[in-house]
């Protein structure tokens, strides 16, 4: 199986501060990758896939990167409501992965 | 708008099965395949297998298999996910999720609520 390895584990961050999350693949996925946003008590939300594009409804200032093994999720103005735990998936093998998790804080 | 709508939390004892459901609306049912994950604190996101709703057909994961079996109801939209022989290992929220395909690969667009599956004697 593929592994995914996220990082950090767990940032904060203050209102307006970009963030960036790491996501790494154990092998070349070819662009195949989602981020969730996971809020406590709630299930998983799609933000991006395809490594890059955003999913419908989801503010702009997310925004996604990378290729090979090598991903990356950008919130380019942290808001209040952007605390949460994120996910990153691998969808190009099966069975599909998810990376550990980075929590989110507002600092 | 889509809505997965799953059934209620279980308590269950060790030995025993729990069946439980997810229900599909404001989507043609049988146009998305239906997958199966499991969330635990320790493990984190783990991918359980898909169910073609329009065939039935199904793929695990080869660490749920004989875990888990995948079953669709194409006349109330629903697709089901029994676990058998449960352990407290088996103690986890469970979702059902729409899969969509992009570009050669699988995502997860819409998710259920998930069921709290507890497994204590």
């Amino acid at each position: 199986d593929i592994q995914m390895t996220q990082s950090p584990a767990s940032l904060s961050a203050s209102l307006g501060e970009t963030v960036t999350i790491q996501c790494r693949a154990s092998e070349d996925i070819y662009s195949g990758l989602a981020w969730y946003q996971q809020k406590p008590g709630k299930s998983p939300q799609l933000l991006i896939y395809g490594a890059s594009s955003l999913q419908d409804g989801v503010p702009s200032r997310f925004s996604g990167s990378g290729s090979g093994t090598q991903y990356s999720l950008k919130i380019s103005s942290m808001q209040t409501e952007d605390e949460g735990v994120y996910f990153c998936q691998q969808g190009l093998k099966y069975p599909r992965t998810f990376g550990g998790g980075t929590k989110l804080e507002l600092k | 708008q889509v809505q997965l709508q799953q059934s209620g939390a279980e308590l269950a004892k060790p030995g025993s099965s729990v069946k439980i459901s997810c229900k599909a609306s404001g989507y043609t049912f049988t146009s998305y395949y239906i997958s199966w994950i499991k969330q635990t604190t320790g493990q984190g996101l783990e991918y359980i297998g898909y169910i073609n709703t329009g065939s039935g057909g199904t793929n695990y994961n080869e660490k749920f298999k004989g875990k888990a079996t995948l079953t669709v109801d194409k006349s109330s939209s629903t697709a089901f996910m029994q676990l058998s022989s449960l352990t407290p290992d088996d103690s986890a929220v469970y979702y059902c999720a729409r899969r969509i395909f992009n570009y050669g690969s699988y995502y997860f667009d819409y998710w259920g609520q998930g069921v709290m599956v507890t497994v204590s004697s």
